[in-house]
């Protein structure tokens, strides 16, 4: 069965201060990642994807990949009480049910003015 | 530019009754889901449907029913409704089943099942 982990939170930061948001996953052969936000009651959106080991920058948004390690983690510079909401982390494979999306649980961001 | 729209999106059932859920995109992406999310379990994939015309079961498949009508069209049916069944039901889709294929949700639809 494979897993995708994330610290369910409440991940509590200052308005301006830096969050980090971690996952680990249980496939080794997991092929391309994404970061999802979702504000209560409303549908997940997309916000980055990363299918290579290293960094990959978007606005203020930093999505780092490590596959040798199964770990993949968001950085949200700058957070804004707007970027409050749940973050899930999620994992695809490559063909057939290999290529569904499988979901963490979320982490609940809180900015706090 | 609609995307993914699902219909009902709010909906109470008695026990025992059966709904359909219904779901269309308007991406001509060939994949379509569906999933439902309960608190602290995070969203599970129901069913699947690679291309028009296949269907496959997915993570949670019991008590649930699909049909992919067409390549826009994919539903989800109920056919006895349980407590279990209370949920909140995201339908997405994407051009293809690939890894590096955007996976885009539908507003979601809340069951109650009384």
């Amino acid at each position: 069965q494979k897993e995708v982990e994330q610290n369910s939170g409440p991940l509590s930061v200052p308005e301006g201060a830096i969050a980090s948001l971690n996952c680990t996953y249980s496939d080794r052969v997991s092929q391309s990642f994404f970061w999802y936000r979702q504000y209560s009651g409303k549908s997940p959106e997309l916000i980055m994807s990363i299918y290579s080991n290293g960094d990959k920058e978007d606005g203020r948004f930093t999505a780092q990949l490590n596959k040798a390690s199964q770990y993949v983690s968001l950085l949200i510079r700058d957070s804004q009480p707007s970027d409050s909401a749940t973050y899930l982390c999620a994992v695809r494979g490559y063909g057939g049910s290999q290529g569904n999306l499988i979901f963490g649980k979320g982490t609940k961001l809180s900015v706090k003015p | 530019n609609a995307g993914v729209t699902q219909t009902p999106k709010f909906q109470v059932l008695k026990t025992g009754q059966s709904m359909t859920l219904q779901c269309a995109q308007d991406m001509n992406h060939n994949s379509m889901y569906w999933y439902r999310q309960d608190p602290g379990m995070g969203l599970r994939l129901i069913y699947y449907s690679a291309s028009e015309g296949t269907t496959d079961k997915g993570e949670v498949p019991n008590g649930y029913n699909v049909s992919r009508l067409n390549k826009r069209e994919f539903s989800l049916r109920l056919e006895s409704a349980a407590p279990s069944q209370t949920s909140v039901y995201f339908c997405a889709s994407s051009e293809l089943l690939q890894p590096r294929n955007t996976i885009y949700f539908g507003e979601g639809s809340w069951l109650t099942v009384v």
